[in-house]
């Protein structure tokens, strides 16, 4: 059981928006940065979001991140077919001195 | 360009050893860490730890502690992982990158480790 929490699944339809929610404590998300990764099927992650809401160059601003307290999330507008993934937040855990993945969140678009 | 080319599947049987290599081209080796995570099959991933390329310094999960082993050489811009005493739950695809923290800007391609007798 991963200690970042992530909702299993998210759908929508192309064009729209959705959010994926993480959330850790205090050790974690609330006094570290966060970073979202995108996997597609057989192949590596793929940096997205980092240090909360900034993103790699070469990442559409159709995706953004944000951050407030123990809490984070990934929003992605205008849905595409292309983003249908899975996504991983992650964050450095002080407790553990190490890194923290969450469950993965499945994106389908409908 | 920057990447991290890993070395091939292996195929191990219960209680033997795997070591995975990690090759970086395209940057300057010694100025990042390599961290290593795995993915077991439908699985999330899991940190294993990370060597600093520069000075060789590595901090290892708890879970992995006693078991892994993170090296690297520098001549050769190659980081290391060798895990012991395999068993059927360590079957997973394991992946290199190149990072601080959580924030891992490279990965190499993974490398499919299968544990079965």
């Amino acid at each position: 059981q991963s200690v970042l929490t992530q909702p299993p699944s998210a759908s929508g339809a192309p064009g729209q928006r959705v959010t994926i929610s993480c959330s850790g404590g205090s050790s974690k998300i609330g006094n570290n940065y966060v970073y979202w990764y995108k996997q597609l099927p057989g192949t590596a992650p793929k940096l997205l979001i980092y240090t909360n809401n900034q993103r790699p160059s070469g990442v559409p601003d159709r995706f953004s991140g944000s951050k407030s307290g123990t809490s984070a999330s990934l929003a992605i507008s205008g849905l595409r077919s292309e983003d249908e993934a899975d996504y991983y937040c992650a964050a450095w855990d002080d407790s553990l001195s190490g890194v923290l993945f969450g469950g993965g969140t499945k994106l389908t678009v409908l | 360009q920057v990447q991290l080319v890993q070395s091939g599947a292996e195929v191990k049987e219960p209680g033997a050893s795997v070591k995975v290599s990690c090759k970086a081209s395209g940057y300057s080796f010694s100025t990042y860490a390599v961290h290593w995570v795995r993915q077991a099959p439908g699985q999330s991933l899991e940190w294993m730890g990370w060597i600093n390329a520069g000075n060789g310094n590595t901090k290892y999960s708890q879970k992995f502690q006693g078991r892994v082993t993170m090296t690297r050489d520098t001549s050769a811009n190659t980081a290391y992982m060798e895990l012991n005493s395999l068993r059927s739950e360590d079957s997973a695809v394991y992946y290199c990158a190149r990072g601080t923290a959580a924030h891992f800007d490279i990965w190499g391609q993974g490398t499919l480790v299968t544990v079965s007798s």
